[in-house]
């Protein structure tokens, strides 16, 4: 099974940067994702990583440490849309058609403020 | 978009009523999946699918069936409404295409049992 922890609420002023923690333990590791939810609506695909180390899309970077069982979320230079929940899920090593199963975290709600 | 639809987008129902919820796609992906949304439990798997007339559990599965008599419908229903179901649910599906094999998903539907 997946057991996946992440803060329930973060506030940021608009302009600066925030980083959202995700830690997990699995029976299986095969990826992590992070996902993007605004209110309202359906989640959006952000970020993918499997292998230790930073990846980085534009005002966004996301990083993985397996041993530890942990990953983050940065985002630099805020604005007020990124007001939203980012959703950090875990893929498993299932085999056949069980495999790329996700299981997700809570979510983080992040508010920026002016 | 990954031309996801779902029916209807809301609905409210009485308690021990029979409801359906569609999720269409129109690209031919394989694998399709309905999650349920809900504060504190963030996003759960009820079922998915893999294939015409494939189709497995997944964490919360029990009160809901699901069948998929061609590629791109994937039905969820609860047989007899409970309170306990009123939720947002989500349809994904995973396209053979991407780099990541990441999950896209639909609107959502917003179901509320009385």
């Amino acid at each position: 099974g997946q057991n996946i922890d992440q803060p329930t609420e973060m506030t940021a002023t608009e302009g600066a940067i925030v980083q959202i923690n995700c830690t997990y333990q699995t029976s299986g590791f095969n990826g992590l994702f992070w996902y993007q939810q605004h209110a309202g609506e359906a989640p959006t695909f952000l970020s993918y990583n499997v292998l230790d180390g930073l990846e980085e899309k534009g005002r966004f970077s996301s990083f993985l440490s397996r041993s530890k069982g942990y990953s983050y979320l940065l985002l630099k230079e805020l604005q007020m849309k990124d007001s939203a929940s980012y959703l950090c899920a875990v893929r498993d090593t299932g085999s056949g058609a069980g495999s790329y199963q996700l299981t997700f975290g809570k979510g983080t709600k992040l508010s920026v403020i002016p | 978009d990954a031309g996801i639809t779902q029916s209807p987008r809301h609905k409210v129902t009485e308690t021990g009523t029979p409801v359906t919820l569609r999720c269409h796609q129109t690209e031919n992906h394989r694998y399709m999946y309905w999650y349920r949304q809900d504060p504190g439990h963030g996003l759960r798997l009820i079922h998915y699918s893999y294939g015409v007339k494939d189709t497995d559990k997944g964490e919360v599965s029990d009160g809901y069936s699901v069948s998929r008599s061609k590629t791109e419908d994937f039905l969820l229903t609860l047989e007899s409404a409970t309170s306990s179901q009123t939720s947002v649910y989500f349809c994904a599906i995973r396209p053979a295409y991407t780099s990541y094999n990441e999950q896209f998903f639909g609107p959502g539907t917003r179901l509320t049992v009385l």
